[in-house]
């Protein structure tokens, strides 16, 4: 397996302008996670989805994130409208739900915003 | 508030002696805990976990300590080799199943050929 795959792996972006990151998990894994690393706070759980579903979105910071995964294979992360506060790297990674926090990130998106 | 503190940044070592990167909580509810590395440009990668009902966990080089009644954690690499440079994360949670993770800052390892 090639891994959790992250795209774009770099984003540079105008304050405004919509940003969607991608993801697409472990063939197999029935968990997925988003995060987010900055320095001030590290990283942070965003959203987590157990087969498909949402299950927590508790660390979404406001209405401008919103996170689908239609369906076990693919998922996104979307920032509408950006703002330079959001300039972070975000970590998408997968486990079993057995073994939920034994995650595999992917390499990350590194998001700036202008 | 940081409930997972790493309060060293960085750290330098010798190759083959000892690193010694530690981990402090605050949370009486955290029971698990794992250690993440993560290199430059890449995702953290799982490293090793321990139970609270366990004071010690061992994998080849790298072993887990824990002290609950200091609420303090330590990962032992020995003998250290330079490809252990990495920013290690050190993570906490409420159970063993548990999907909650706390992360410390990290801390930068450097092993010095």
């Amino acid at each position: 397996d090639a891994g959790v795959i992250q795209s774009p792996r770099h984003e540079v972006t105008e304050m405004g302008q919509e940003v969607t990151l991608r993801c697409k998990p472990i063939s197999g894994h029935n968990s997925l996670f988003w995060y987010r690393q900055t320095m001030m706070r590290g990283l942070e759980l965003l959203i987590y989805f157990n087969n498909n579903v949402p299950i927590d979105d508790s660390g979404m910071p406001e209405d401008r994130f919103s996170a689908k995964m239609p369906n076990a294979s693919f998922s996104t992360l979307k920032i509408q409208p950006s703002e330079p506060r959001d300039s972070a790297v975000y970590f998408c990674a997968s486990s079993l739900a057995s073994r939920a926090n034994v995650l595999t990130f992917g390499a990350g998106s590194r998001l700036t915003v202008l | 508030d940081q409930q997972v503190k790493q309060n060293s940044p960085s750290l330098s070592v010798q190759e083959g002696r000892i690193s010694i990167l530690n981990c402090d909580y605050t949370n009486s509810m955290f029971d698990y805990f794992l250690w993440y590395k993560k290199y430059p440009a890449e995702g953290p990668t799982f490293l090793i976990s321990i139970s609270s009902i366990k004071d010690k966990n061992e994998d080849g080089r790298f072993t887990v300590f824990l002290n609950k009644s200091a609420k303090h954690l330590s990962l032992h690499i020995v003998p250290s080799q330079p490809g252990d440079s990495a920013v290690y994360f050190c993570a906490a949670t409420d159970g063993a199943g548990s999907y909650q993770l706390t992360f410390g800052k990290g801390t930068k390892l450097s092993v010095i050929p």
